[in-house]
C-alpha cells in the first residue's frame, strides 16, 4: 500500500459545483495532514491543515478527516476556473517526517 | 515581505558540472527541506535540516550534499554523480521538522544535457 495515495485524475467538474478531492495514508499514528495546490509550473501552495477528526472550513474549502478510516478529503464549493490546478494531500509519518501524494489534477469546466 | 526565495529560476549545465542551487528563508523556521518533482511524480525529499550544521539525507540523497552554515540558508549541491539531475527542485521550510506546516519557494528548473 502507498503510504499517501491519490487518484491522479484528471477530474472535471463544472464551474460552480462542488469538487471533492480525496486521499488515503498507510501510517496510522499519523497526526497533521495538508493540502496543496499546485499551480502547472510552479510551487505548491498550501490551502489547508487539518489535525483533528472532522470537518475544517476556510472559505470555500472544506478538510474532512476521517482517522479511523485513514482518509481526508479537501472539497471545494462554488468551483471556479482559477481552482483548476492539481492538489497535492501530504501527511506526517511518526518519524516526523512529511509524505506527499502524486496529486490529483482537478479541471474546473466553465 | 516574509518567504523563501530560490534563485536561479532556470538553470543550463552540461553533463559532468557540479551546480549548486540557492535557498534562503526569513521566516525564522528552523527547519528547511529540498525536494525533486519530476512529471507525473510526487515530491521526492533529497535532504533536511532541523537546526544549523545539522541535516540528514532522505530518500533520494545520492548525487546531491547540503551545508545548513546559517539558519536562513540551505544550498543545494547536484553533483555530476547525480545520473538524472534534470528535474523541477523546490525548496521549503518549516517551524520545526515533522508535524508542522511546509511552506515552499519557487522552485529551479535545472536542466542538464
Amino acid at each position: 500500500q502507498k503510504e499517501v495515495e491519490q487518484n491522479s485524475g484528471p477530474l472535471s467538474v463544472p464551474e460552480g459545483a462542488i469538487a471533492s478531492l480525496n486521499c488515503t495514508y498507510s501510517d496510522r499514528g499519523s497526526q497533521s495532514f495538508f493540502w496543496y495546490r499546485q499551480y502547472s509550473g510552479k510551487s505548491p501552495e498550501l490551502i489547508m491543515s487539518i489535525y483533528s477528526n472532522g470537518d475544517k472550513e476556510d472559505g470555500r474549502f472544506t478538510a474532512q478527516l476521517n482517522k479511523a478510516s485513514q482518509y481526508v478529503s479537501l472539497l471545494i464549493r462554488d468551483s471556479q476556473p482559477s481552482d483548476s490546478a492539481t492538489y497535492l494531500c501530504a501527511v506526517n509519518k511518526r518519524d516526523d517526517k512529511i509524505i506527499f501524494g502524486k496529486g490529483t489534477r482537478l479541471h474546473i469546466l466553465p | 515581505d516574509g518567504g523563501i526565495t530560490q534563485s536561479p529560476k532556470y538553470l543550463f549545465r552540461k553533463e559532468g558540472q557540479n551546480v549548486t542551487l540557492s535557498c534562503e528563508q526569513n521566516l525564522n523556521h528552523d527547519a528547511m527541506y529540498w525536494y525533486r518533482q519530476d512529471p507525473g511524480q510526487g515530491l521526492r525529499l533529497i535532504y533536511y535540516s532541523q537546526i544549523v550544521n545539522d541535516f540528514q539525507k532522505g530518500d533520494i540523497a545520492e548525487g546531491y550534499s547540503v551545508s545548513r552554515e546559517k539558519k536562513e540558508s540551505f544550498p543545494l549541491t547536484v553533483t555530476s554523480a547525480q545520473k538524472n539531475p534534470t528535474a523541477f527542485y523546490l525548496c521549503a521550510s518549516s517551524r520545526q521538522g515533522g508535524g508542522y506546516e511546509q511552506y515552499f519557494g519557487p522552485g529551479t528548473r535545472l536542466t542538464v544535457t
